[in-house]
């Protein structure tokens, strides 16, 4: 069975610096690999979904994500942090003939002035 | 364009009890996904209707159920709650699977209080 597994419960960045955010799935490759995000005190939003039709995705807000199947990776990226990228960050997978979406524990993003 | 709706938002329920939840989609869109949320467990995927038909489901018991209506609205219904059904109950609506533009929209949510 599939699983998600997001490095970093808690990564911190300054503002301006790299975001990496990582996630790993585990088995065969999914036919789509999803990244949310949840604000504090709002709702999720759809950050990007990989689809096989290119492997670096991109998605709002300035964020992208490379899926590499050879490291079973779809890490998210941004060049430059903002104070307002601070919220939870889910990465997600979808497996089997029900289509299954596993999620990941989520990783808390802190941007430091 | 209007958002995702979901009623009620607040809901407090006793042990065994059942409970029906809504979510309206975006116009236009004709998928509804419903996903739960505990501290716990953290995010999970419940089911997914597309043309009143559900496409994917996740691991729930049959205590959880859902349908969704010829103008795309959909319910998901909890059947003999338990303690550990208290959650956050996110709906969300999007544009046909598959597509290379996709887009995805979730409502606030229903948080359930099961005592």
């Amino acid at each position: 069975a599939q699983s998600v597994t997001q490095l970093g419960s808690h990564v911190s960045v300054s503002e301006g610096a790299l975001v990496l955010l990582r996630c790993n799935y585990s088995s065969s490759v999914p036919p789509y690999l999803f990244w949310y995000v949840q604000y504090p005190n709002q709702g999720l939003q759809l950050l990007l979904k990989y689809t096989s039709a290119a492997t670096l995705v991109k998605g709002i807000n300035g964020f992208e994500a490379e899926f590499k199947k050879s490291e079973t990776s779809f890490h998210l990226t941004k060049p430059s942090a903002h104070m307002s990228d601070a919220a939870e960050y889910f990465c997600a997978v979808e497996e089997g003939s029900q289509g299954n979406l596993i999620f990941g524990k989520g990783t808390k993003l802190s941007v430091k002035p | 364009k209007a958002g995702v709706t979901q009623t009620p938002r607040y809901l407090i329920k006793t042990r065994g009890q059942q409970v029906t939840l809504s979510c309206s989609p975006i116009s236009g869109h004709r998928s509804v996904s419903w996903y739960q949320q505990t501290p716990g467990q953290g995010l999970q995927f419940l089911f997914e209707y597309f043309s009143e038909t559900q496409r994917n489901k996740g691991n729930f018991p049959g205590r959880f159920s859902g349908r969704q209506f010829s103008n795309s609205r959909s319910e998901m219904n909890v059947s003999t709650l338990e303690l550990g059904d208290s959650a956050l109950y996110l709906c969300a609506s999007s544009s046909e699977p598959g597509l290379q533009y996709y887009e995805q929209y979730f409502g606030p949510g229903t948080r359930l209080t099961v005592t």
